[in-house]
């Protein structure tokens, strides 16, 4: 099945600098990747995502890149803030076309 | 809409003990599924359906039951509850079965074994 590696699994970083999570994937034939934030004591909730005919896509602070080549997608925050503490998860297809995958998680910290 | 409901928030259970947690959603989705999140390990899945009457399991399905009578309707059933239960359960859905879409999670069930 698909292995799902997400790095770093904790980081700190100060407010107005950026942030960068990491996620590497094993199954070649994944087409979507998502991002999900989860605020403490919260559901995950759907930050961006990006399709496999891509390579960038951009939302305002957030932006997530893909390179199919080396099997890893990354996101990237901008200008951070306090309330983009959270804990952040990526995810790859897996299984056949149904099962999703879930990275361990990386706790962001941003300090005011 | 409502989105994704699961029933109870809170449980406290002793072992041994059975019962089922509530999901629901009004989106008309056809996927949903079952995680649970333990600290340092992420999102694991326990169960997931790709329509009414089909179920498989997923990576951690040991100990859980599902079915899928209604397109509606998704609840996980807890045989003999065990201590190593204890955990934070999300029920999640998404539109379509082809993994291109995103999941829409629910509130989550906390769920204490003693």
């Amino acid at each position: 099945g698909e292995n799902v590696e997400q790095h770093p699994s904790t980081l700190s970083v100060q407010e107005g600098d950026s942030a960068v999570i990491k996620c590497t994937y094993s199954d070649s034939a994944s087409n979507y990747f998502p991002w999900y934030k989860q605020e403490l004591g919260k559901r995950p909730q759907l930050i961006i995502d990006i399709r496999s005919n891509v390579g960038e896509k951009k939302d305002q602070r957030i932006a997530v890149t893909l390179n199919k080549t080396a099997k890893h997608f990354s996101l990237h925050i901008t200008e951070t803030q306090p309330e983009d503490s959270a804990v952040y998860f990526c995810a790859a297809p897996s299984g056949g076309y149904q099962k999703v995958t879930f990275g361990t998680g990386t706790k962001l910290q941003v300090i005011p | 809409n409502a989105g994704v409901t699961q029933t109870p928030k809170f449980q406290v259970l002793k072992t041994g003990q059975s019962m089922t947690l509530q999901c629901a959603q009004d989106m008309n989705h056809e996927y949903m599924s079952w995680y649970r999140q333990d600290p340092g390990m992420g999102l694991r899945l326990i169960h997931y359906s790709v329509g009414a009457g089909i179920t498989d399991q997923g990576e951690v399905p040991n100990g859980y039951n599902v079915s899928r009578s209604t397109t509606e309707d998704f609840p996980l059933r807890l045989l003999s509850a065990a201590p190593s239960q204890t955990s934070v359960y999300f029920c999640a859905s998404s539109y379509s079965n082809d993994r291109t879409q995103p999941q829409h999670f629910g509130d989550g069930t906390r769920l204490s074994i003693l």
